[in-house]
């Protein structure tokens, strides 16, 4: 199916393990994104890739790792996860400055 | 440097009532500003946005916002609210330059009563 897909949907973890969280888009975007939505402060940007194989942080990317080998793929890694990265993650992408699409987003509960 | 104000985080309205969503924006470059909707469960979807020319633009759903500089302002309106307006709204700008990127405000809850 066309459009950006994110996986999984649904992710329980527990404090200190890794976790990946998954992104795709098939309209070959050069912009990528990753946000984390959390209650009173909106969404907030994490990492995002203008092209493969270069990425660049946002406003939080502390304990978070990116990767773009393809166009098409930008996972986000918690290296060890903690509770406070408990929160809803959205991956978009882009053509250019202008629009952004999202994903439906993927909900991390950490214990 | 950008940043959005989006005041109050809930708004309720009558079914049929006029919407009126305010957003607020700073900005150290000329802006693009956007308006996202998020239902429930799902991801954002663009509404509307403003990048040049026309400063009154109508998006989806019957939605309308007008950028007004001297007013910071890129307020989002709608005549006659409905059911399905139920969600929350984000005001978001960028600047205009390729690697530009989204700033958002907190996000603004609608309720329609019937």
């Amino acid at each position: 199916d066309a459009g950006i897909t994110q996986s999984p949907r649904y992710k329980i973890t527990e404090t200190g393990r890794q976790v990946t969280l998954m992104c795709h888009q098939t309209w070959s975007h050069s912009y990528m994104f990753w946000y984390r939505q959390d209650l009173g402060h909106g969404l907030r940007l994490i990492y995002y890739s203008a092209a493969a194989d270069i990425t660049d942080k946002g406003e939080v990317p502390d304990g978070y790792v990116v990767s773009r080998s393809k166009t098409e793929n930008f996972p986000l890694t918690l290296e060890s996860a903690t509770r406070s990265q408990t929160s809803v993650y959205f991956c978009a992408s882009s053509a250019s400055v202008e629009t952004q699409y999202f994903g439906p987003g993927t909900r991390l509960l950490v214990l | 440097a950008q940043s959005v104000t989006q005041l109050g985080s809930h708004v309720s309205v009558s079914e049929g009532a006029l919407v009126l969503l305010r957003c607020n924006y700073s900005s150290s470059v000329p802006p693009y500003l956007f308006w996202y909707v998020q239902y429930p469960n799902q991801g954002l979807q663009l509404l509307l946005k403003y990048t040049t020319g026309a400063t009154l633009v109508k998006g989806i759903n019957g939605f309308e916002a007008e950028f007004k500089k001297s007013e910071t302002s890129f307020h989002l309106t709608k005549p006659s609210a409905h059911m399905s307006d139920a969600a929350e709204y984000f005001c978001a700008v960028s600047g205009t330059g390729a690697n530009s990127k989204l700033t958002f405000g907190k996000g603004i809850t609608l309720s329609v009563r019937p």
